[in-house]
């Protein structure tokens, strides 16, 4: 168990480029989910994958996130057209249904993005 | 819905005395309740959840939370402060079984010697 991994850890970028995060689970979690934290604040969710399957994406924040996960293995959250209002550290958590109810999260160390 | 507020964003308490840290939520229905701790450069760890098998939830580290229905609280103690514990602790509700959480805004610990 190596943990959730998370790359890179900080990305700084111009306004209007696209930032692709990736994100590997630990290797037996088959749900995986990403939040945003920004300063001040807690983390706020995002959307949320079961193997290959994105059950939830309302809380992503406009047209220009999406998110991926193909292989039901690592996933990858993209930001087209970046604002400086999407500065912000990036998330990424994973779970295992296992016995079902109140799953803990493992999270990664995140990607803080800086948009410039 | 479901909120979360988290009283005192910065706490500062001494080596060795208790450590209280407040959480308020909201919630249409039965919660489920979590406290979360961050240590610089790591990623945000479970210290303890409230499943309503018991209403005081031990953790880890020797933090404990107890879930007050007519208070709407679920407050985090440590009966004594260690430097390790300097961090910032969030606190989490969620309406469902798995892992959408409403995170607080977080209390950073500061111990001082």
């Amino acid at each position: 168990d190596t943990g959730v991994s998370q790359d890179p850890r900080h990305k700084i970028t111009k306004r209007g480029q696209n930032v692709t995060f990736r994100c590997d689970p630990i290797s037996e979690h088959n749900r995986l989910y990403w939040y945003r934290q920004t300063l001040g604040q807690g983390p706020e969710f995002l959307t949320y994958f079961q193997n290959e399957a994105q059950l939830e994406k309302s809380r992503l924040l406009s047209d220009r996130f999406s998110a991926e996960r193909p292989k039901g293995s690592f996933s990858t959250l993209e930001i087209q057209r970046t604002e400086q209002g999407d500065s912000a550290m990036y998330l990424c958590a994973s779970s295992s249904t296992g016995s079902g109810t109140n799953e803990k999260l493992f999270f990664g160390s995140g990607t803080q993005l800086s948009v410039l | 819905a479901q909120s979360v507020t988290q009283l005192g964003s910065h706490v500062s308490v001494s080596e060795g005395a208790l450590v209280l840290l407040r959480c308020n939520y909201s919630s249409s229905v039965p919660p489920y309740l979590f406290w979360y701790v961050q240590y610089p450069n790591q990623g945000l760890q479970l210290l303890l959840k409230y499943t309503s098998a018991a209403t005081l939830v031990k953790g880890i580290n020797g933090f404990e939370a107890e879930f007050k229905k007519s208070e709407t609280s679920f407050h985090l103690t440590k009966p004594s402060a260690h430097m390790r514990d300097a961090a910032e602790y969030f606190c989490a509700v969620s309406d469902n079984s798995w892992g959408k959480l409403q995170f607080g805004a977080g209390t950073q610990v500061v111990v001082t010697p």
